[in-house]
């Protein structure tokens, strides 16, 4: 079955600590998305990708990374300098390359500081 | 103000009962619509496209006035499984197609 993994299901963070969130696609969708949900809000889009070796910020970037190496990956780094990482992380593809639709959803990593 | 408004409810009826959610969009460039329902502690999952016609799946409506800019999702013979927050979400064709949600609005459907 196609789909989007992302991996771990939850993760903690030790202060000054870098961590790496996966994400893998099997759709063969060129753009793949990155959001954070924070309770009671809206996703809030932190990066975004329409095609390898390629990425843009999105909304809230400062204190996050991420890399698009392959097609099918697109990790997220959430680095020391994000004073509140603490959210639920939602990966996101769709097809892409000028098409407007719908994104489709990881199951999402939930992480929180130690 | 957020360019994506939506009531965040909750909404709490009693199964059978029609529920009706509304949404407000403030960016005329706004494309393309859609609802996503989200079950809690889940990810968001696609319920619907918007369509300025109008359109309807099973018991589920949804409406758009580009006019307006507003967007609406009727639900008919609510269900305990409908118990869920649902997204409204618009979208705009800048450097990739980006999303942009609203908070969403809860319903709780009682037996």
């Amino acid at each position: 079955d196609g789909g989007i993994t992302q991996s771990p299901k939850y993760l903690f963070r030790k202060e000054g600590q870098n961590v790496t969130l996966s994400c893998e696609q099997n759709l063969n969708h060129d753009a793949m998305y990155w959001y954070r949900q924070d309770p009671g809000q809206g996703l809030r889009l932190i990066y975004y990708s329409q095609i390898v070796n390629d990425f843009q910020k999105g909304d809230i970037a400062e204190g996050y990374s991420v890399s698009r190496e392959k097609k099918e990956s697109f990790p997220l780094t959430v680095t020391s300098a994000q004073k509140n990482p603490t959210a639920f992380y939602l990966c996101a593809s769709s097809i892409g390359d000028g098409v407007l639709g719908p994104q489709h959803f990881g199951d999402g990593t939930r992480l929180s500081i130690l | 103000r957020k360019e994506v408004e939506q009531d965040p409810g909750p909404f709490n009826v009693p199964e059978g009962a029609t529920v009706a959610f509304n949404c407000t969009y403030s960016n005329s460039a706004s494309q393309s619509f859609f609802w996503y329902r989200q079950d809690c502690r889940k990810e968001p999952k696609l319920l619907m496209s918007v369509y300025s016609s109008g359109n309807e799946d099973g018991r589920f409506t949804a409406q758009l006035n580009r006019a307006s800019q507003y967007i609406s999702l009727l639900i008919r013979d609510s269900k305990l499984s409908d118990s869920a927050t649902y997204l409204c979400v618009v979208e705009r064709m800048e450097y990739g197609n980006k999303l942009v949600f609203g908070a969403g609005t809860i319903l709780r459907v009682k037996s």
